[in-house]
């Protein structure tokens, strides 16, 4: 069983929402990430948060818009988003030193609908 | 940007087959990982590699680093149903370890 949790696990909304996706994990891990993947591709990387920090955002829209609000807690913001956003979003956690040994540890996933 | 190619994009095995997908790269990583994928669910972790020319087993699964630190293969022995799905390599790069590179998946199917 994945120990990074994701809600809701799936969400349905319209252009003019606001909604957020949570993510928690309980493994100490100084580093979480969001990422995004479509049917039948790869997930592509979004944010990465380090000790709190964002340390890398991947030309994201602003209507993607991340929170660390401690160590444990990841979350994603989504506004004024369009159809094309639908997608499973995935986050992720791993320790933060950058070393071998550093395996990063995926969430079942928030399935995203927008109408 | 770096590009893992991960092979086969597919299989159609019989339960029981043994299967081999490997994935390349012309840069060098200090950590390759193997997930599967179910439909609908996220990643999960199969076997992480963090030495060149580690051998690791888990199961019937057996992965290893290549000594050239650009490749690894993933070896699933005697295949059964609950095998099916996608299977994804990553790299951790040297630099810019936090980015991962993912292959593009191979998704096996299996009749039993």
């Amino acid at each position: 069983d994945t120990e990074v949790t994701q809600t809701p696990k799936h969400l349905v909304m319209g252009m003019t929402n606001k909604k957020s996706l949570k993510c928690e994990q309980h493994m100490g891990h100084r580093a979480m990430y969001w990422y995004k993947q479509k049917a039948k591709k790869p997930p592509e990387l979004m944010f990465v948060y380090s000790y709190e920090k964002l340390s890398i955002n991947e030309s994201v829209p602003s209507r993607f818009s991340p929170e660390c609000p401690n160590s444990s807690l990841l979350n994603l913001h989504l506004h004024a988003l369009q159809p094309e956003d639908s997608a499973l979003y995935l986050c992720a956690s791993s320790r933060a030193d950058g070393s071998s040994g550093n395996t990063i540890y995926f969430g079942e996933g928030s399935w995203l609908t927008v109408v | 940007g770096q590009q893992l190619n991960q092979s086969p994009q597919s299989m159609f095995i019989q339960e029981g087959e043994d299967v081999s997908m490997n994935c390349t790269s012309s840069s060098i990583f200090n950590t390759w990982l193997w997930y599967k994928q179910d439909p609908g669910e996220g990643p999960v972790l199969l076997i992480a590699l963090y030495k060149a020319g580690e051998l690791t087993s888990n199961g019937r699964l057996t992965a290893q680093f290549g000594i050239t630190r650009k490749d690894s293969f993933l070896n699933i022995s005697a295949s059964i149903p609950s095998d099916v799905g996608i299977y994804f390599c990553a790299g951790r790069p040297i630099q810019g370890a936090q980015k991962l590179v993912f292959g593009q998946g191979t998704r096996l199917t299996i009749n039993p």
